[in-house]
């Protein structure tokens, strides 16, 4: 069984420019989460989708972030326009159940914002 | 908001020295989760834990959960240098969906 895969693995881009980051889950995984890490910090949620749908968005930081996941299938994360504090570490996970299963981490994507 | 604490930060160890690293919760979590991040590598699921008290071990770590379940410990005995790491506990209040993670322990064992 193929893991969670994320593309790019790294993004560096100046400060005002679009930067959008993809997730694919697990096949057949129906839960979707996106955190960030910053350096030295916690891994901080951000997100989470049932299939296409939004189910906790709570922790996406300003409306510069849009997340989504077309299909219920891949999502996509994007930054626009980026600042400097969005740099870090982006990691997606995925769950075929949402209550208390373990979540497989993708590799992440290191953002850094120049 | 909820939030989780972890210490110690960072942890250097000679190898064949135990090692602990507590994790705090300012809430009542449902359940605690702990994963282990390679350096360069991404999280993975160690074990999680659910009754109040419950205590698991997996060959040299043991996980326990508090009686209040607000709190919990990973315990490895006897480091190796396998176990060079960043090491999170990740808390899910009653209800919840997301995990509030820890800032995380990093491990490094001197060979």
């Amino acid at each position: 069984e193929a893991g969670v895969t994320q593309f790019p693995s790294h993004s560096v881009i100046e400060k005002g420019q679009t930067v959008t980051l993809r997730c694919d889950p697990i096949s057949g995984h129906d839960n979707l989460y996106w955190y960030r890490r910053v350096m030295g910090k916690e891994i901080k949620f951000l997100l989470h989708f049932v299939k296409e749908s939004k189910q906790d968005e709570s922790g996406m930081p300003n409306n510069r972030f849009l997340a989504e996941r077309t299909g219920g299938t891949y999502s996509t994360l994007k930054v626009q326009p980026a600042e400097l504090e969005d740099s870090g570490v982006y990691f997606c996970a995925s769950t075929r159940d949402a209550s208390y299963n373990e979540q497989f981490f993708g590799p992440g994507t290191r953002l850094t914002v120049l | 908001g909820q939030q989780v604490m972890q210490i110690p930060q960072y942890q250097h160890v000679q190898e064949g020295e135990d090692f602990t690293t507590y994790c705090n919760s300012s809430t009542t979590l449902s359940n605690i989760q702990w994963y282990k991040q390679r350096p360069g590598g991404h999280p993975v699921f160690l074990i999680q834990l659910v009754k109040s008290g419950e205590v698991k071990k997996q060959k040299r770590l043991t996980f326990q959960f508090g009686e209040a379940k607000k709190n919990s410990s990973l315990h490895i005995t006897a480091t190796q240098t396998t176990d060079v790491g960043t090491y999170f506990c990740a808390g899910r209040e009653t209800g919840a969906n997301n995990l509030f993670f820890g800032t995380g322990t990093r491990l490094t064992v001197i060979p």
